[in-house]
């Protein structure tokens, strides 16, 4: 059973526009919520996390917003650039010795 | 954040052959490493957890005879794909936790590319 799930599964966005990924969890006891960056034939990369005691947290042009009553965090890009095309993973953690439990990816194509 | 190394990048394979992964922890001690495959176009799927210096911990499925994980020092840990066939054909990444950030923090390596003929 998925316990996180991600949506979209691609996404294309112009060159600066605002590239938007949604993940929902359901697992009451996630306490830990990263993003991570893949691009092809590389492993992936922590961009971003987030803890459910914060709403929201900004890196540069990516911020994660959360709702801990929703069940709901997602990843947003800002000024969206041709390199950030690449597919993004959300995940969480918490309930069992540092696992990360994965979304199942979003491909993005940001258009030049 | 931590740095990872995996060797090799890419290996092929005949059938019936076994094959080492090594995953490195370059700049931290890791307690605890993860060993993950994934399928084209999909998510990571968590094979097993090792921590080191004891048996690792496999997920439902993984058959732990066949993919052998020894976690030997802070700063290695290898995983063999023992007797492999074309279904074994993926890619293997590991990751470590426990790398001087928040506990729950994992760091990726490159990952393994496998193609068994």
């Amino acid at each position: 059973q998925q316990q996180v799930k991600q949506s979209p599964q691609s996404l294309i966005v112009q060159k600066g526009g605002i590239s938007i990924i949604n993940c929902a969890y359901e697992n009451t006891a996630f306490d830990y919520f990263p993003w991570y960056q893949q691009f092809p034939g590389k492993g992936p990369a922590l961009l971003i996390a987030i803890r459910p005691d914060v709403s929201e947290k900004k890196e540069g042009r990516f911020t994660i917003s959360f709702n801990k009553s929703a069940k709901q965090f997602s990843l947003h890009i800002m000024d969206s650039q041709p390199g950030d095309s690449a597919t993004y993973f959300c995940a969480a953690s918490g309930d069992a010795g540092n696992m990360l439990t994965f979304g199942g990816g979003t491909r993005l194509m940001v258009k030049p | 954040g931590a740095v990872v190394s995996q060797h090799p990048s890419r290996v092929i394979c005949k059938s019936g052959t076994s094959v080492k992964i090594e995953c490195r922890s370059l700049d931290f001690q890791a307690t605890t490493m993860f060993w993950y495959r994934q399928f084209p176009k999909q998510s990571l799927m968590l094979m097993a957890t090792s921590n080191e210096g004891s048996k690792a911990t496999y997920e439902q499925g993984v058959e732990k005879d066949k993919f052998l994980i020894n976690h030997a020092s802070l700063t290695l840990s290898t995983l063999t794909v023992t007797s492999a066939h074309p279904e074994d054909s993926s890619f293997y990444i590991c990751s470590i936790s426990g790398a001087g950030g928040p506990a729950d923090t994992q760091y990726f390596g490159p990952g393994t590319r496998l193609t068994v003929l």
